[in-house]
């Protein structure tokens, strides 16, 4: 039971370039969730997802893209990388709405 | 929208000292705050959380406390140790609605 993992660990993008970060969780949670965090900043969500097939705005969605075309994986994609992008992001899952959320070990983006 | 403020944004206690982190929120519908701590390259872990049906909830040495008529709730850890120290993220959420979280407050517990 490896719980929510994501991939890669960290990446390093020029300006301009897309990229793909993939987020798996093997708990049969429907809702998965994508976060951003940057120092002093606390956790901002990005997208969710309340289960296959449907995804939702959070509170920073633009310049992001999301699917969750499996339960089990929820994608967040960079079509054109921007500095302000750079940042550590956290995938997590829980399994209702309200309840615990866990979440993977993260994914640092450097964006140049 | 909701507005999560959490105070202080940085505690250093002696370990064996309590350490208390406050949070206020803006929503007088939320009704479920939860407590994450995120050690140092890792993902924030629940902690403990507490719904609006009760006033304190406790778990050996943390405890929650929630006032709705103020609208804040404070997380109370006695007895520190160094394993203590971390990034406390307190969060509020009602109905419907995702979770909103607060800046953070990193805590340093010195032996």
């Amino acid at each position: 039971n490896a719980g929510v993992t994501q991939t890669p660990k960290f990446r390093v993008l020029k300006t301009g370039q897309s990229m793909t970060l993939l987020c798996a969780q093997d708990m049969n949670h429907e809702y998965m969730y994508w976060y951003r965090q940057d120092p002093g900043m606390g956790l901002r969500l990005i997208h969710y997802s309340v289960g296959e097939g449907t995804t939702a705005k959070g509170e920073v969605p633009d310049g992001y893209n999301v699917s969750r075309l499996k339960k089990q994986n929820f994608l967040l994609g960079l079509e054109s990388a921007a500095p302000s992008q750079t940042s550590v992001y956290f995938c997590a899952s829980s399994r209702q709405q309200r309840e615990t959320q866990y979440f993977g070990p993260g994914t640092r983006l450097l964006v140049l | 929208g909701e507005n999560v403020e959490q105070h202080p944004s940085t505690l250093s206690v002696q370990e064996g000292d309590s350490a208390v982190i406050k949070c206020t929120y803006s929503d007088s519908a939320s009704n479920y705050f939860p407590w994450y701590k995120q050690e140092l390259g890792k993902g924030p872990q629940l902690i403990i959380d507490i719904r609006s049906n009760v006033g304190e909830k406790k778990d050996q040495r943390i405890a929650v406390t929630l006032n709705k008529t103020a609208k804040h709730f404070s997380l109370h850890i006695t007895e520190t140790q160094p394993e203590d120290s971390a990034v406390y993220f307190c969060a509020a959420s009602k109905a419907g609605y995702a979770l909103n979280f607060g800046k953070g407050t990193s805590l340093l517990v010195t032996p």
